[in-house]
This record gives structure tokens, sequence and C-alpha cells, in this order.
């Protein structure tokens, strides 16, 4: 069963305070790594889709890695309108799993000013 | 914008009662998902259609089912509803059945309180 382990659960930060998100995944075969934003009370917003260890994708303060085990999501000198939920999910190639994605718990940052 | 659109917005009804979510993917899209989230399960994937038909299913009750119409727009049916069924439903839409790059697109949600 492919599972997905987010952590830190809370991350404070000061504003131009640069951290990471860790995100840890085991999955039968990675056909994808997905990484989401959530406002609360909104519907997760896509940021980055990464697939081959190695890979790295940019938006504006936020870069997103890849290795065979885990992800991790940079957030370099954050600002307070990135605070927000941040969410990891997996797409598998195993079985008949077509498109579902399997979300961790999240990491819910708040950025202060 | 996703391009996702999701009605209602809210939803309050009683034990028993039974409620459609109606999802309108973004335009081209022919896969929709939806999804459950509640505090203590986080995102659970429930089922997905694609170009009409069932072709991936996750923890779904019995008591939900759902169906995707030919014009594409998906509806999700809860009956017997319970307290333990409040939660936040998402759909999302993608282009294609499945695929590295094929990002999933959320709607804004339906709330449903069930009391």
């Amino acid at each position: 069963e492919d599972q997905v382990t987010q952590s830190p659960e809370a991350l404070r930060l000061q504003e131009g305070e640069s951290s990471s998100l860790n995100c840890s995944y085991t999955v039968s075969g990675l056909r994808g790594l997905f990484w989401y934003r959530q406002d609360p009370g909104k519907g997760p917003e896509f940021l980055f889709t990464l697939y081959s260890a190695g890979e790295e994708k940019e938006k504006e303060r936020l870069k997103a890695t890849l290795t065979k085990k885990e992800s991790f999501l940079h957030i370099t000198a954050p600002k307070p309108e990135d605070s927000a939920t941040y969410l990891c999910a997996v797409v598998s190639t195993g079985g008949t799993s077509y498109g579902k994605l399997t979300f961790g718990q999240g990491t819910i940052l708040t950025v202060h000013p | 914008d996703s391009g996702v659109t999701q009605t209602p917005k809210h939803l309050i009804t009683a034990t028993g009662q039974r409620v459609t979510l109606r999802c309108s993917p973004r335009s081209g899209d022919l896969s929709v998902y939806w999804y459950q989230q509640s505090l203590d399960q986080g995102l659970q994937f429930l089922i997905q259609y694609y170009n009409g038909e069932e072709r991936a299913k996750g923890n779904i009750l019995e008591r939900f089912s759902a169906q995707q119409f030919p014009d594409l727009h998906s509806e999700l049916n809860l009956s017997s509803l319970e307290l333990g069924d409040s939660a936040l439903y998402f759909c999302a839409s993608s282009a294609l059945l499945a695929g590295a790059y094929n990002e999933q697109f959320f709607g804004p949600g339906t709330r449903l309180t069930v009391l």
C-alpha cells in the first residue's frame, strides 16, 4: 500500500527565514510526486510534479526536489502570504490505481512578519 | 481559479438523508476524481471516472455512489448520511487516465455538515 509521510506537522518561520519541508514516500513504483498548497477552506492548488530522482522544479520562492525515497520543498525568504498547508501526494504504477493520488497529512506553514 | 466548479458550496442536512454533489471538470479534461477531506483522515481518494466509465475506486462506502455524464460533469451521491460523513468533498479533474504528468486540478469543494 502506498504511504506518504510529511514532516514537520507544523512549521513557524519568521519572514525571510528559509527552511525545508520533507515528504517521505513508499510506493511499488513511482509514476509521479505532486506538491499542492491548500489555504483554509479551499481546494488544493497545484504547485509541482516530479517524476524521476534528481529532478528539480522552481516557482518563485519555492523549489521542489526528488530522491528515490523522499522529496523536499525548499522555501527561500518566505513571506506571510506563503502561509498555508503544503500537501505532498504520489501516484504509483501499482495495480489499477490509475490516477489515484495518495496524500500525506500535510505541513502547516505559518510565516510571521 | 482552477477551472473546476463544484456546487453547492455548503450543504447542511440531517442524519439518514441523501444528498448530491455536483462537479464540472476543466474544459477538455476527461478524468474526474472525488476526494473526501476530514480533520482526522486528511485527503482520501474516493473514486475516479474517465470519459464516463468508473476506472479506480478507493475506500468509498457502499452508501456513496458516483457517475460521470456524457457532458463529462460528475455527481457524487451520498445516502443514509451519518454524523461521520461531515467533511469537505473535493472534485478534481485531469486530462488523462493516468501518467506521470497527469496533474489533477481541484475544485473549491463542498462542505457537508450532517446534524
